[in-house]
């Protein structure tokens, strides 16, 4: 399995910055995804990362070390708006397989 | 809106039925995945088709069965419904040119 960990929740400043680490253990895997998902709706892709190193999209930012089996999303400028889960996925042979998620919850 | 439609929003049924679940892809879009999402599970991969064949399964229960029509919308059959089978189902879409999936708002279903 990919053995995919993700902490459970964070809560951070609006206006601040917020880190969410995933760290995964599979022998290999196409690449690895992250997705926002508010409550009872679906996941809204954020950023795809193939090779290793830092995409940077906006206000958000995703990282990946395939030798290190680690990869995070940075959220820059936190909004009200950015209360949400996040989930980072591996993508292996067309099938996603998703994290249990991180709950983030933005503080005014 | 991610261009992937499904219906119905919200379906509630009793243990023992079948019920159907429709996805209509992006356009251009000729892979299907469907996901389920329960809140001890969390989101799974069920099935994948591209292009009306089947490509990739996972871990899908027998009582469950897929297919993609040549219009490329899909259809998720449920039956022999169990009350554990309550989650919202999700599709995905993809393009050829792109590993990103695309999720539809997904299906409540919740069994009584």
């Amino acid at each position: 399995g990919q053995n995919i960990d993700q902490p459970t929740e964070m809560t951070a400043t609006e206006g601040a910055i917020v880190q969410i680490n995933c760290t995964y253990q599979t022998s290999g895997f196409n690449g690895l995804f992250w997705y926002q998902q508010h409550a009872g709706e679906a996941p809204t892709f954020l950023s795809y990362n193939v090779l290793d190193g830092l995409e940077e999209k906006g206000r958000f930012s995703s990282f990946l070390s395939r030798s290190k089996g680690y990869s995070y999303l940075l959220l820059k400028e936190l909004q009200m708006k950015d209360s949400a889960s996040y989930l980072c996925a591996l993508l292996d042979d067309y099938k996603l397989s998703f994290g249990a998620g991180t709950t983030v919850t933005v503080r005014a | 809106d991610s261009g992937v439609t499904q219906t119905p929003k919200h379906l509630i049924t009793a243990t023992g039925q079948r019920v159907t679940l429709r996805c209509s892809p992006r356009s251009g879009d000729l892979s299907v995945y469907w996901y389920q999402q329960s809140l001890d599970q969390g989101l799974q991969f069920l099935i994948q088709y591209y292009n009306g064949e089947e490509r990739a399964k996972g871990n899908i229960l027998e009582r469950f069965s897929a297919q993609q029509f040549p219009d490329l919308h899909s259809e998720l059959n449920l039956s022999s419904l169990e009350l554990g089978d309550s989650a919202l189902y999700f599709c995905a879409s993809s393009s050829p040119s792109s590993d990103t999936q695309y999720f539809g708002p997904g299906t409540r279903l919740t069994v009584l």
